[in-house]
């Protein structure tokens, strides 16, 4: 079974600065892999960035990085020079084997003018 | 548009009344899933095939809830008997699976059911 929690319901962050979203997770899977999405309002999902744990580098994807700590389980999502259109929802997830992903209840983030 | 289209985007039913969902992946996909938001919560899986095949069903699909993916290709969800405690965002994601290792799903919009 595997688990994942994010903490911070509610995060804002200022035009042009920087953000951390926490996430912490528990899997009994030794190959697995997790996930960030962004849920804009009213917008479907779409992958911010993924991270395979048998991988020690932290991935990153242009302004978004990831610190993934596998000993702590935890996965935290750093957004950079944030910008209005990063406002939205965001799921850590997490999956194993090859089908269903296990989503964190969220973080909605807010970008402030 | 290519992506992962669901449809209807809402709908509104009263209790007891059977309602389906249909979903269309992206073409070259073989794996498409069945997922349900409820209001503060991430999604929640509910069900997954390979092509045609249902391989696995969350114990949250009740014996109410039924999905299909004929051909392999699109997916319908079938709810019986509807309650409000049904009344969510049932998502569907499609993913391309070659070898080993978990791969992106791509999400559709989702069809909002409200239950009266």
């Amino acid at each position: 079974a595997q688990t994942v929690t994010q903490s911070q319901p509610e995060m804002s962050v200022q035009e042009a600065e920087t953000v951390t979203l926490s996430c912490t997770y528990d899997t009994s899977e030794s190959d697995y892999y997790l996930f960030w999405y962004k849920q804009p309002p009213s917008r479907q999902m779409i992958l911010v960035i993924r991270q395979e744990a048998y991988k020690q580098q932290n991935a990153t994807e242009n302004r978004f990085s990831v610190n993934f700590q596998k000993a702590a389980k935890s996965f935290s999502l750093k957004i950079s020079d944030s910008q209005l259109g990063d406002a939205a929802m965001y799921f850590c997830a997490t999956g194993a084997g090859s089908y269903q992903l296990t989503f964190g209840k969220g973080t909605k983030l807010s970008v402030i003018p | 548009d290519t992506g992962v289209s669901q449809n209807p985007r809402h709908k509104i039913t009263k209790r007891g009344q059977n309602v389906t969902f249909r979903c269309d992946p992206i073409s070259e996909h073989n794996r498409l899933y069945w997922y349900r938001q409820t209001l503060g919560q991430g999604p929640e899986f509910l069900t997954y095939f390979q092509n045609e095949a249902q391989l696995e069903k969350s114990r949250l699909l009740s014996d109410r809830f039924s999905a299909e993916r004929p051909k392999g290709s699109f997916s319908t969800l079938e709810i019986q008997r509807t309650e409000q405690g049904d009344s969510a965002m049932y998502l569907c994601a499609s993913s391309f699976r070659v070898g080993t290792g978990v791969h992106e799903q791509f999400f559709g919009p989702g069809t909002r059911l409200t239950v009266l």
